[in-house]
């Protein structure tokens, strides 16, 4: 059963504060995604990742960062964390190729106070 | 830049009914179409997914079409029952210039009344 795991379900921070948002596939996919969600503004890409080191910018990449170390796990970095960071963040992986079906992981929704 | 729509935004039908949630994009050149479904508070769940070569899916009470000349997919339920609640998704994934991949819809959120 193929599965993406996120780190936390929950997570309260405060403003200023260094986050990081884990996300782990096990189904050796090659392509990794973050995106956050908000009322009325629908998934919006924030990065992406399709290989070992690499990563793209997705629609809204101002104030997070990325890293892919390992195949398996790609983490979202929000440096200083601000108030309107505030969301729901979606891990997901697809494999390589163009019929993928992606899968997403529980989702974080985090809190920056 | 492909543009996802998702009609009606807010859909209320009583248990038993038959429905349809309709989706559509601006550019055809996809490589395959997904539609998820998401419970409050929760991640996305993958429900059917058709390659831009098929032109439908099913998986129970729940069938999908594509139609890529017109832009357009349909979500038909049938039978909807209360636990078929949530909020429906689909989302055209396509290579564009920016290398983006998965473009989503608002959604449409659905409630089935007892």
């Amino acid at each position: 059963d193929v599965k993406v795991t996120q780190s936390s379900r929950y997570l309260v921070k405060r403003t200023g504060e260094k986050v990081f948002l884990e996300c782990v596939q096990d189904m050796d996919h090659e392509n990794m995604f973050w995106y956050r969600q908000d009322p009325g503004l629908g998934l919006r890409l924030i990065y992406f990742s399709y290989d070992v080191k690499m990563k793209e910018k997705g629609d809204i990449p101002e104030g997070y960062s990325v890293s892919r170390e390992k195949k398996e796990r790609f983490s979202l970095i929000l440096e200083s964390a601000s108030t309107n960071q505030t969301s729901m963040y979606l891990c997901a992986s697809i494999p390589l190729g163009s019929g993928g079906e992606q899968f997403f992981g529980p989702g974080t929704r985090l809190t920056v106070l | 830049k492909q543009e996802v729509t998702q009609i009606p935004a807010a859909l209320s039908v009583p248990e038993g009914e038959n429905l349809v949630l309709n989706c559509s994009f601006t550019d055809s050149a996809i490589y395959n179409l997904q539609w998820f479904r998401q419970d409050p508070g929760k991640g996305l769940t993958s429900l059917l997914l058709i390659q831009s070569s098929q032109r439908e899916q099913t998986s129970g009470r729940l069938n999908a079409s594509l139609d890529k000349s017109s832009g357009r997919s349909t979500l038909y339920i049938a039978a909807s029952q209360p636990g078929d609640s949530a909020t429906y998704l689909c989302a055209a994934y396509a290579v564009d210039n920016a290398g983006n991949m998965l473009t989503f819809g608002g959604g449409t959120r659905l409630m089935v009344k007892p």
